[in-house]
């Protein structure tokens, strides 16, 4: 049973650039989410996509979008990257309308911003 | 507003018991998480809490106090590998649609022999 994958797993990108981060839910889910964690940080919720729709999102600005394909993978998108977008992100994913709501990590994409 | 505290760093003695709590204020509740991150991995699920009470899990047992917005975490029987940082996250949404947690700063945990 294959949990949630990431990759790249790791990423060096200069400001002003674009970055596009993948995710794969684990199998038989349907929902994920995505999660920005800084250093010493808790995780901060960016956006979460099910039925390919961005459902809820987070306080982040509009330079983070993502997207959901049907077979329920993901990607985060981030443009004009600035030094504080450093950080680990990480993809949740779930199922929804089963009463379990425990939500599965990925190992996580760190961004590195130079 | 959005808010959970968790004290920053704990330290413990291999083989003993460790209490780490988690207050909040959220504007929706439904569930509180505790998840255990080492360094520079993922979180892995520890557990959940609905509904009033203490949920045991083998070494780990974790209360809520729905009235009160506070929650612990209890360790018994400490062992190194125990070393981590333990999340606690409200998941604020109401209905199956929506699963988002709001993420405490995390207690980095010390267990010393």
């Amino acid at each position: 049973d294959a949990g949630v994958t990431q990759s790249p797993t790791h990423l060096i990108k200069t400001r002003g650039q674009q970055v596009t981060l993948r995710c794969s839910p684990k199998s038989g889910h349907d929902t994920v989410s995505w999660y920005q964690q800084a250093l010493g940080q808790g995780p901060q919720f960016i956006f979460q996509y099910y039925e390919e729709e961005e459902r809820q999102r987070g306080n982040f600005p509009d330079r983070f979008s993502g997207h959901q394909f049907p077979n329920y993978s993901s990607e985060l998108n981030v443009n004009a990257l600035l030094l504080g977008d450093s950080a680990l992100y990480l993809c949740a994913s779930s199922l929804v309308g089963t009463g379990i709501y425990e939500q599965y990590f990925g190992p996580g994409t760190r961004l590195t911003v130079t | 507003g959005q808010n959970i505290d968790q004290p920053t760093e704990m330290t413990a003695t291999e083989g003993a018991i460790v209490q780490i709590n988690c207050t909040y204020q959220t504007s929706g509740f439904n569930g509180l998480f505790w998840y255990q991150q080492h360094a520079g991995e993922a979180p892995t699920f520890l557990s959940y809490n609905v509904l009033d009470g203490l949920e045991e899990k083998g070494r780990f047992s974790s209360f809520l106090s729905r009235s009160k917005g506070y929650s612990y975490l209890l360790l018994k029987e400490l062992q190194m590998k125990d070393s981590a940082s333990y999340l606690c996250a409200v998941r604020d949404g109401y209905g199956g649609a929506t699963n988002k947690l709001i993420f405490g700063t995390g207690t980095l945990l010390a267990v010393q022999p």
